[in-house]
C-alpha cells in the first residue's frame, strides 16, 4: 500500500523567511496530494492541493511542487508570518481513494 | 451550509466501557470518513463510507470498533470494551461524494477520547 514519509519533522525559520517541507510516496498510481495545515487543539484544514497532471501550483505566499517520476512532492511558504505557526501534513490519495498522511511537520516561526 | 460537527467534543471513560461517538457531515456530502490522530501523529484512516455503505473498513484496527451510517448522512463510531491504547483524537471528514480524485476532505473538529 500507499506510504508517505515528511520531513522535517520540526522546522524553525524566522519570520519573513521561507519555509519548505518536503514528502515522498510509494505508490505511483496516487494522483492528488493535499497538504493540511493543523494549529493546536483544533481540525486539520486544507490550504492548497495538487493533481498529477500538474507541476506546480500557487496560492499567494503557498506553493506547491509534484515531481512525479521522483514521487516526491513540497510544500514552499515564503514570507513567513507568526499565524503560519501550525503542525502541517502532507498527505497522498492512492489507487485505493484512501488519503495516506505524513507523520506532520512543525513549524514554528521565529520573530 | 455549516461544516463538520462532531460530538461529544471530549469523552472521558473507563477501561471496558462502550463509547459512541458522532459525526454529522456536511449537508450534501455522500462521503464520510473516520480518523484516528494520536498525539504527534498524522490521521490514521478508520473507515469510509459512500452513502449508508460502508466501502472501506480496512483501517478498523480490530472487532471491537463499528461504524454505521444508517441514513447515509449522520454516522455513529462505536467502540466497544475500550481499552487505554483507544485513547486518541477521533476525526470524521466528508466530502462531496465518489472518493474520486480531488475530492477533498473537510474535517469536523473530533472528539478527544480518553480511556481510563
Amino acid at each position: 500500500g500507499e506510504n508517505v514519509e515528511q520531513h522535517p519533522s520540526t522546522l524553525s525559520v524566522q519570520e519573513g523567511d521561507s519555509a519548505v517541507i518536503k514528502c515522498t510516496y510509494s505508490d505511483s498510481a496516487s494522483n492528488y496530494f493535499p497538504w493540511y495545515k493543523q494549529e493546536l487543539g483544533k481540525r486539520p484544514q486544507l490550504i492548497i492541493d495538487i493533481r498529477s497532471n500538474v507541476g506546480e501550483k500557487k496560492d499567494q505566499r503557498i506553493a506547491v511542487t509534484l515531481n512525479k517520476t521522483a514521487k516526491h512532492f513540497s510544500l514552499h511558504i515564503t514570507e513567513t508570518q507568526p499565524e503560519d505557526s501550525a503542525v502541517y501534513f502532507c498527505a497522498a490519495k492512492g489507487s485505493n481513494y484512501q488519503l495516506i498522511w505524513g507523520a506532520g511537520t512543525k513549524l514554528i516561526i521565529k520573530p | 451550509g455549516a461544516g463538520v460537527s462532531q460530538t461529544p467534543s471530549n469523552k472521558v471513560t473507563e477501561k471496558g466501557k462502550y463509547v459512541e461517538l458522532r459525526c454529522d457531515p456536511i449537508s450534501g456530502h455522500t462521503a464520510l470518513y473516520w480518523y484516528r490522530q494520536s498525539l504527534g501523529q498524522g490521521p490514521e484512516f478508520l473507515i469510509y463510507f459512500q452513502g449508508t455503505g460502508a466501502a472501506d473498513d480496512s483501517g478498523l484496527p480490530n472487532d471491537r470498533f463499528f461504524a454505521v451510517r444508517p441514513e447515509g448522512s449522520v454516522s455513529t463510531l462505536k467502540i466497544q470494551r475500550t481499552e487505554r491504547g483507544d485513547s486518541a483524537v477521533y476525526l470524521c471528514a466528508s466530502s462531496r461524494g465518489g472518493g474520486g480524485l480531488a475530492d477533498t476532505q473537510y474535517f469536523g473538529p473530533g472528539t478527544r477520547l480518553t480511556v481510563l
